[in-house]
């Protein structure tokens, strides 16, 4: 069935490296949307993705949807503690428009 | 504005009990939906509705029914509680169908002993 992979599962850097998580489809999606999810918190929508090749920033973050709308990335520079937290991508199902797919996470730990 | 309220927050259950967590939005938003989050695996969808009135099944529906009379309100219930469903549950809703979730509740942790 369809898929949607996160790499990396964990990622641990120091307070003003830059992180990035990447997100792979299994099959084409019409959109892509990113999540953060904070310890003990809901999902939080970040933002949307639609057009092929499309970037999108918001602060430090940076947002990118592949040519093929196969696969994503998140990319956060400088982080900060604030930053600290699970970021998912999920897009719709080929299966159905109605259902969304969701990508296991990637969990980013800040250390001060 | 109160946005997703989901209640309870917290529920122990035994097995074979049966209970309904419930959701509530005050957006008007034509679409909601309920999800399972389990370690590692991300969110699963479990019951969606795209109106009053419309469910449909997610990708993980077994042991859950939810029902949709009014705009607002989209519950669900756990039929025959399982430990296999100890998970947490959020409900999310959107503006209109074919947007994905944007708001989510603050979830319930539900654990069956």
């Amino acid at each position: 069935g369809q898929q949607v992979m996160q790499i990396p599962q964990y990622q641990h850097v120091q307070e003003g490296e830059d992180f990035t998580t990447y997100c792979n489809s299994s099959t084409t999606l019409s959109n892509i949307q990113w999540y953060k999810q904070r310890p003990g918190g809901h999902p939080v929508f970040l933002i949307q993705l639609v057009k092929s090749g499309e970037v999108k920033k918001q602060k430090r973050l940076t947002f990118q949807f592949g040519e093929a709308k196969k696969n994503s990335s998140l990319h956060i520079t400088a982080t900060q503690t604030t930053d600290v937290g699970t970021y998912f991508c999920a897009g719709p199902m080929k299966t159905s428009y109605d259902k969304v797919i969701f990508g296991p996470g990637t969990s980013l730990s800040v250390i001060p | 504005n109160a946005g997703v309220t989901q209640t309870p927050k917290f529920q122990v259950l035994k097995t074979g009990q049966s209970m309904t967590l419930q959701c509530a939005q005050d957006m008007n938003h034509e679409y909601m939906s309920w999800y399972r989050q389990d370690p590692g695996m991300g969110l699963r969808l479990i019951h969606y509705s795209v109106g009053a009135g419309i469910t449909d099944q997610g990708e993980v529906p077994n042991g859950y029914n939810v029902s949709r009379s009014t705009t607002e309100d989209f519950p669900l219930r756990l039929l025959s509680a399982a430990p296999s469903q100890t998970s947490v549950y959020f409900c999310a809703s959107s503006p209109h169908r074919g947007a994905q979730p944007q708001h989510f509740g603050d979830g319930t942790r539900l654990s069956i002993l």
